[in-house]
């Protein structure tokens, strides 16, 4: 059965600190690997990696994907309580024909405190 | 710049009630999918469409219908609600999922708080 495991499911930190939020995968037929952040409503796309080794970075924000592994890692230097939401890893395999669908993990919960 | 909306953004039902949440995006995306969050489980894909009159079956599709009249809308329907139900649906949408979908991460709406009591 497909898998999508993160980890922690919850961190709390303080502004200025860096974390690293960790995605491990089981899946048939991977297509890609995809983060989003979720504050209050919806999930905001953050970041799609799709070859390993490849750094995909926004600010303070970055994140990496090993194939051979099956893990992804999202980075956060000098955080900000604006960083505080949860942190959803979600993987794309085929699930019908073409199409493909997106398996999502439990997600990881960051509060940065000032 | 309205991207996909949902309406109602909270309903309460009780139990055996039916109601339909309501999803429409303006981007002109293929794809749109209904998802259900639950603390602890992460988003659940109940329904998704891959164009106007095709519609398929999720992982978690018991108790909901959905159709798609129209590329612009994805109505999901609870046929007689039940307090499993009670959870945040989100409604997704995005080019397409086909296999050269690398650059089509989903869009979400900002979701509906149902409780069935």
């Amino acid at each position: 059965e497909d898998k999508v495991v993160q980890s922690p499911l919850s961190l709390v930190v303080h502004e200025g600190d860096t974390v690293t939020l960790n995605c491990s995968y089981e899946v048939t037929n991977f297509r890609s690997l995809l983060w989003y952040k979720q504050e209050k409503k919806a999930p905001t796309f953050l970041f799609m990696l799709t070859s390993s080794g490849i750094e995909k970075k926004s600010g303070r924000l970055s994140s990496i994907l090993d194939k051979k592994e099956l893990f992804s890692i999202l980075n956060i230097t000098a955080t900000q309580t604006g960083d505080s939401a949860i942190y959803l890893c979600a993987v794309e395999a085929p699930y019908s024909g073409n199409t493909g669908k997106l398996i999502f993990g439990q997600g990881t919960t960051l509060q940065v405190k000032p | 710049n309205a991207g996909v909306t949902q309406t109602p953004k909270f309903q309460v039902l009780k139990t055996g009630q039916s109601m339909t949440l309501q999803c429409a995006q303006d981007m002109n995306h293929e794809y749109m999918s209904w998802y259900r969050q639950d603390p602890g489980m992460g988003l659940r894909l109940i329904h998704y469409s891959v164009g106007a009159g095709i519609t398929d079956q999720g992982e978690v599709p018991n108790g909901y219908n959905v159709s798609r009249s129209t590329t612009e809308d994805f109505p999901l329907r609870l046929l007689s609600a039940a307090p499993s139900q009670t959870s945040v649906y989100f409604c997704a949408s995005s080019y397409s999922r086909g296999r050269g979908s690398y650059n089509s991460p989903l869009h979400f709406g900002n979701g509906t708080r149902l409780t069935v009591t």
